[in-house]
């Protein structure tokens, strides 16, 4: 079946550090791929997307590059800020009759100013 | 404001009771599902409804079942709830069942319904 590992958390950098959070994924076909991001207290919201190989996904300075070949889809982001303390979940969206999100365990990503 | 919306926001029950979820999709979206959120099980998938039918079924346990009606709202109904119950449910919505490879169909989230049982 479907699976995506993440990084284990919990992740402390300092303002403007440079953020990797690692994920990678099994499946068959062709997934789509996906960063969610779950603000304290809130629900989770789409952060960025890659819908085939070799894409790449971006949003807020957030950056992630679909990686068929090492079956990767790592979130990068140049210069953390205090607000981007959160929860941040790769999932893949399997390809095929009946599409559902197969969520990693989630990063607990904490900014320090 | 992904513009899925879930009602109730908070809910706090009893053992033994029941409790509906209420989600209305994205204006236009055919495709609802249920996630749940526990600290133990991370994010699960529950259950897919497509234009009003089920269409794909994860991790939900019997005493949980959902539907989704003509105007494209769905419930999701928990009944002789137990103290591990208390999750973070989750109502997603998307545009369609299937798309191609190449078209990415996004799944929007609610900001779920937080449930406490006591």
């Amino acid at each position: 079946g479907n699976s995506v590992t993440q990084m284990e958390g919990p992740v402390t950098l300092s303002e403007e550090a440079f953020l990797t959070i690692n994920c990678t994924y099994t499946a068959t076909g062709y997934p789509s791929l996906f960063w969610y991001v779950q603000y304290p207290g809130e629900g989770l919201q789409l952060l960025l997307k890659a819908t085939k190989a070799d894409d790449k996904g971006s949003n807020k300075g957030f950056e992630a590059t679909y990686r068929k070949e090492t079956t990767s889809f790592h979130l990068e982001k140049g210069s953390v800020q205090v607000s981007d303390s959160a929860v941040y979940f790769c999932a893949l969206l399997s390809s095929g009759s009946a599409r559902q999100l197969t969520f990693g365990s989630g990063t607990q990503l904490t900014v320090l100013p | 404001d992904s513009g899925v919306t879930q009602t109730p926001k908070h809910l706090i029950t009893a053992t033994g009771q029941r409790v509906t979820l209420r989600c209305s999709p994205r204006s236009g979206d055919l495709s609802v599902y249920w996630y749940q959120q526990s600290l133990d099980q991370g994010l699960q998938f529950l259950i897919q409804y497509y234009n009003g039918e089920e269409r794909a079924k994860g991790n939900i346990l019997e005493r949980f079942s959902a539907q989704q009606f003509p105007d494209l709202h769905s419930e999701l109904n928990l009944s002789s709830l137990e103290l591990g119950d208390s999750a973070l449910y989750f109502c997603a919505s998307s545009v369609a069942l299937t798309t191609g490879a190449s078209s990415g169909n996004t799944i929007y989230f609610g900001e779920g319904s937080w449930l406490t049982v006591v």
